[in-house]
C-alpha cells in the first residue's frame, strides 16, 4: 500500500453531475488536507481536518464539499462544478507540528475535467 | 497574510550547483518546507528549516534566515532527473502549508 492513495486518478463530469474524490492514507496520520493545483498557479489549500481543527479557506465555493469519517479517509465532494474547477486536486496528510516529521505527503491526485 | 516569492524558471547544467531563493512575508512562522514535483507527479518532501541555518541531505541543502524572511535550496552536481519545479512552502501555525508559485528547473547535458 502506497502512504496516500487517491482515487479516481482521473474524473471527466458535466457541470450538472454529482460526483466525489476518495483520499486513504496509510501512514497514521493525524491531519488531512485537500489543495486544488491549477497551471500557472500554486498549491492553493482548500480544507484541512485535523484533531484540533477544520479549516476551511474561505475563497473555496460551496460546490466544494469535503467529509471526513476518521482520521484515514478524506472525500470531497462535487456538485454542479464549472468548468474553470478544471485541475489536478491532491490529498495530503501528515503527523501534528511539533513530531519529528512534520511535513505533508502527497497522493498522486485525481485530474479533474469539468466540460 | 502571507506572501511567497521565487523564481519562476531557472536553467542549469549536468553537474553543476543551482540555488532557488525563496522570500517570504508572514505573520507567524513555525517551519519552512521545500517540495520537488515532477511534471504529472506529486509534490515530494525535500526539506524543512524551522531555526536559522543550513541543513543538509546529501546533495541537496536547505538555509533559512528568519529575519530576512529567506531560504533557499541548494542543488549540487546536478542530474537529468533534477528537471522538475521546487515548491517553496510556509507553515504559519496549525498544520497547513501555503505554497509559492513554484519554480521550474530545467537541467541540460
Amino acid at each position: 500500500e502506497t502512504g496516500v492513495t487517491q482515487t479516481p486518478r482521473h474524473l471527466v463530469m458535466g457541470m450538472t453531475n454529482k460526483k466525489s474524490l476518495k483520499c486513504e492514507q496509510h501512514l497514521g496520520h493525524n491531519a488531512m488536507y485537500w489543495y486544488k493545483q491549477s497551471a500557472k498557479k500554486p498549491l492553493e489549500l482548500m480544507f484541512v481536518y485535523s484533531l484540533e481543527e477544520r479549516v476551511e479557506n474561505n475563497s473555496v465555493p460551496s460546490r466544494f464539499s469535503p467529509e471526513c469519517p476518521n482520521s484515514s479517509h478524506l472525500f470531497l465532494h462535487l456538485h454542479t462544478l464549472q468548468p474553470e474547477d478544471s485541475a489536478l486536486y491532491l490529498c495530503a496528510s501528515s503527523q501534528r507540528p511539533g513530531t519529528p516529521a512534520p511535513e505533508l505527503f502527497f497522493g498522486e491526485g485525481s485530474r479533474l475535467t469539468v466540460l | 497574510g502571507q506572501n511567497i516569492d521565487q523564481p519562476t524558471e531557472m536553467t542549469a547544467t549536468e553537474g553543476a550547483i543551482v540555488q532557488i531563493n525563496c522570500t517570504y512575508q508572514t505573520s507567524g512562522f513555525n517551519g519552512l518546507f521545500w517540495y520537488q514535483q515532477h511534471a504529472g507527479e506529486a509534490p515530494t518532501f525535500l526539506s524543512y528549516n524551522v531555526l536559522d541555518g543550513l541543513e543538509e541531505k546529501g546533495r541537496f541543502s536547505s538555509f533559512l534566515s528568519r529575519s530576512k524572511g529567506y531560504s533557499y535550496l541548494l542543488l549540487k552536481e546536478l542530474q537529468m532527473k533534477d528537471s522538475a519545479s521546487y515548491l517553496c512552502a510556509l507553515r504559519q501555525a496549525g498544520t497547513a502549508l501555503i505554497f509559492g508559485k513554484g519554480t521550474t528547473l530545467s537541467v541540460s547535458s
